[in-house]
């Protein structure tokens, strides 16, 4: 299994503000995922994180509005940019199952709840 | 891309009632993934499967993952107030990214 911790937990924020999520993971994987959750619904991916070489985003997603770092195998940042009240959500980041176990499940960190006002 | 249909969207169940939710897809799927998030956490693995016909169980939950891979079902029998959450299939396509369905939100009345 994997451990993820995620900062902050929380926070509200201005709207024009920008907030930088960071997700650490207790052991090396080659990739990380980004998924925003907006109040009652389910997950979106927002992006793929892979060190050593810019993210792959989805859909609907951009650079500008989502920069995303991978200095490292455990460690990445999201920023959501020039926020505006439709960013409210939850931010969660996840991994593969890193043992190269059979299952590739998915294991989140416990998210960052963001409020824009 | 890639999509799943969840259905319901919500369901109310009195204690002790059994509970489905079922997932669709329009094209084969090379496994289906079944997780459950509870208030305010985040989702958490229940299971994989990959065969076609394929049935799992863990003690009162039933996975099913139809012949042609184009659909899957979770019974829960009996449930019980621990039970409660939202239960999402996700399917997964390149690079190991999952596909969610929209979820099916489960409370449970004691």
């Amino acid at each position: 299994s994997a451990v993820i911790s995620q900062k902050p937990s929380r926070d509200i924020c201005q709207r024009g503000t920008s907030l930088t999520i960071q997700c650490q993971v207790d052991s090396q994987v080659t990739m990380m995922f980004w998924y925003r959750q907006q109040p009652g619904q389910s997950l979106t991916l927002i992006a793929t994180a892979n060190q050593g070489s810019e993210a792959t985003y989805e859909s609907g997603f951009v650079i500008d509005k989502f920069p995303i770092s991978r200095p490292n195998l455990t460690f990445s940042t999201l920023t959501v940019s020039n926020m505006s009240p439709e960013d409210s959500s939850i931010y969660l980041c996840s991994v593969p199952n890193p043992s190269g176990a059979s299952y590739n499940e998915q294991f989140f960190g416990p998210g960052t709840r963001l409020t824009v006002l | 891309g890639q999509q799943v249909m969840q259905i319901p969207q919500y369901q109310h169940v009195q204690e002790g009632e059994d509970f489905t939710t079922y997932c669709n897809s329009s094209t084969t799927l090379s496994n289906i993934q079944w997780y459950k998030q509870r208030p305010g956490g985040h989702p958490v693995f229940l299971i994989q499967l990959v065969k076609s016909g394929e049935v799992k169980k863990q003690k009162r939950l039933t996975f099913q993952f139809g012949e042609a891979k184009k659909n899957s079902s979770l019974h829960i029998t009996a449930t019980q107030t621990t039970d409660v959450g939202t239960y999402f299939c996700a399917s997964q396509g390149g690079s190991e990214k999952l596909v969610f369905g929209k979820g099916t939100k489960l409370t449970v009345n004691p």
